[in-house]
């Protein structure tokens, strides 16, 4: 089935750093989506990647769909302590939009 | 907008005992899926509706079922509770349109003795 592999799996960094965190599958997906979970609440997107080589930016956030659809980056630039949380990359399982394969989760720890 | 809301927050149970995880939409959403989520695993697929009236299984279904009288509600029933259904759950709602951007509540944490 489709399974999408999220590295690292945790990130301990300084304030103002940069990161970097992919995801990938051994499945073409036609869409990518990047979702952030807050401590106690439910993920929420982020951006969203609809065609291949597609590079989209959301202020400090930038994430492309790679160019065989097997992959896909999020970049987060001079993070703050809010970017705190867990990072997940997603698409919808084949032509079933009623479902969504999830990575395994970026866990980001920002230190003041 | 109150968009997804799932009660309880928090529930411990007996093993052996059920209970029901609701979930309501009010964004009039045609998708609705439940995901459990434990440490190191992601986001897991239990149950989904396309539609009131219409359920498929996800991964992981054994032990939860569901149903969908109604667009905006999507119970989740456990059966009969293990301890390997600690976790905390998820209710999710989409358009089911183009990318299939989920909606998610705030979650459940239920704990199972």
């Amino acid at each position: 089935g489709q399974q999408l592999n999220q590295s690292p799996q945790s990130m301990f960094i300084q304030e103002g750093e940069d990161v970097s965190m992919n995801c990938t599958s051994s499945s073409i997906f036609n869409t990518w989506l990047w979702y952030k979970q807050d401590p106690g609440e439910g993920p929420v997107l982020l951006i969203a990647l609809y065609k291949a080589g597609e590079l989209t930016s959301n202020g400090r956030l930038t994430a492309q769909f790679g160019i065989t659809r097997k992959d896909s980056f999020l970049n987060i630039s001079a993070s703050i302590p809010s970017d705190v949380g867990i990072y997940f990359c997603a698409g919808p399982r084949g032509t079933n939009a009623g479902k969504s394969t999830f990575g395994d989760g970026t866990t980001l720890t920002v230190k003041p | 907008n109150a968009g997804v809301t799932q009660t309880p927050k928090f529930q411990v149970l007996k093993t052996g005992q059920s209970m029901t995880l609701q979930c309501a939409q009010d964004m009039n959403h045609e998708y609705m899926s439940w995901y459990r989520q434990d440490p190191g695993m992601g986001l897991r697929l239990i149950h989904y509706s396309v539609g009131a009236g219409i359920t498929d299984q996800g991964e992981v279904p054994n032990g939860y079922n569901v149903s969908r009288s109604t667009t905006e509600d999507f119970p989740l029933r456990l059966l009969s509770a293990a301890p390997s259904q600690t976790s905390v759950y998820f209710c999710a709602s989409s358009t089911g349109s183009g990318a299939n951007v989920l909606t998610f509540g705030a979650g459940s944490r239920l704990t199972v003795l």
